[in-house]
């Protein structure tokens, strides 16, 4: 089976503009959850979508949002960029509740 | 609050010795308690998992121990490897009553000397 997919793989934007980046989970994974990784914070949970639904959310302003299509596809969005916004954009999915595999991550720069 | 807390921050050890990494939670709702590896510029892979009703798991050169009493789990890699030189985190989740969300410790920098 092929692996959790990101795109794009890395990312510049200006602050004040937003961002779409996109998740394709592995093949019958209807769970898809996106994390924040950065050196400072560490690996931090954003939100989660199982069958098109948020099912839970982390500790994030609402400029963070995101959601899942009908093919189990997923895409957040970042609006109003700060240069704190700057990570990788890590996405996981599962087909259980708890086994998570990650895709290889978005790297998102923010100047 | 950090719920999931890691140790040692750094880790050098030298090629076919013993490589410990240990954490501790709060939350005695946690279940799931898994092992990711990350090496640079890849996402975090999924190396072990263990839940709470074992003391001990074992996969291959890599060992979880569980200690529930005291809340906390640790990864033993045996006959360290060059290859083995990674960031090793350690996480935790609650099962269906939080979906899958993970919540990870800060992360152990792993470097095996050949």
């Amino acid at each position: 089976k092929a692996g959790v997919t990101q795109t794009p793989r890395y990312l510049i934007k200006t602050r004040g503009q937003q961002v779409t980046l996109s998740c394709s989970p592995i093949s019958g994974h209807r769970s898809v959850s996106w994390y924040q990784q950065t050196p400072g914070q560490g690996l931090q949970f954003l939100f989660e979508y199982f069958s098109e639904t948020q099912r839970n959310k982390g500790n994030f302003p609402g400029r963070f949002s995101g959601r899942q299509f009908s093919n189990s596809r997923s895409e957040m969005n970042v609006s109003t960029l700060e240069l704190g916004d700057s990570a990788l954009y890590l996405c996981a999915s599962s087909q259980s509740y708890h086994e998570q595999y990650f895709g290889p991550g978005t790297r998102l720069t923010v100047t | 609050q950090q719920q999931v807390k890691q140790s040692p921050q750094s880790l050098i050890v030298q090629k076919g010795g013993i490589s410990i990494i240990n954490c501790a939670y709060e939350n005695t709702a946690f279940d799931y308690f898994p092992w990711y590896q990350q090496f640079p510029g890849k996402g975090p892979a999924l190396l072990i998992a263990i839940r709470p009703d074992v003391s001990e798991k074992k996969e291959g050169r890599f060992t979880i121990s569980f200690n529930k009493s005291a809340k906390q789990f640790s990864l033993h890699i045996m006959d360290s490897q060059p290859g083995d030189s990674a960031t090793y985190f350690c996480a935790a989740s609650k099962g269906q009553t939080s979906g899958s969300r993970l919540t990870f410790g800060e992360g152990t920098q792993l470097t095996v000397n050949p």
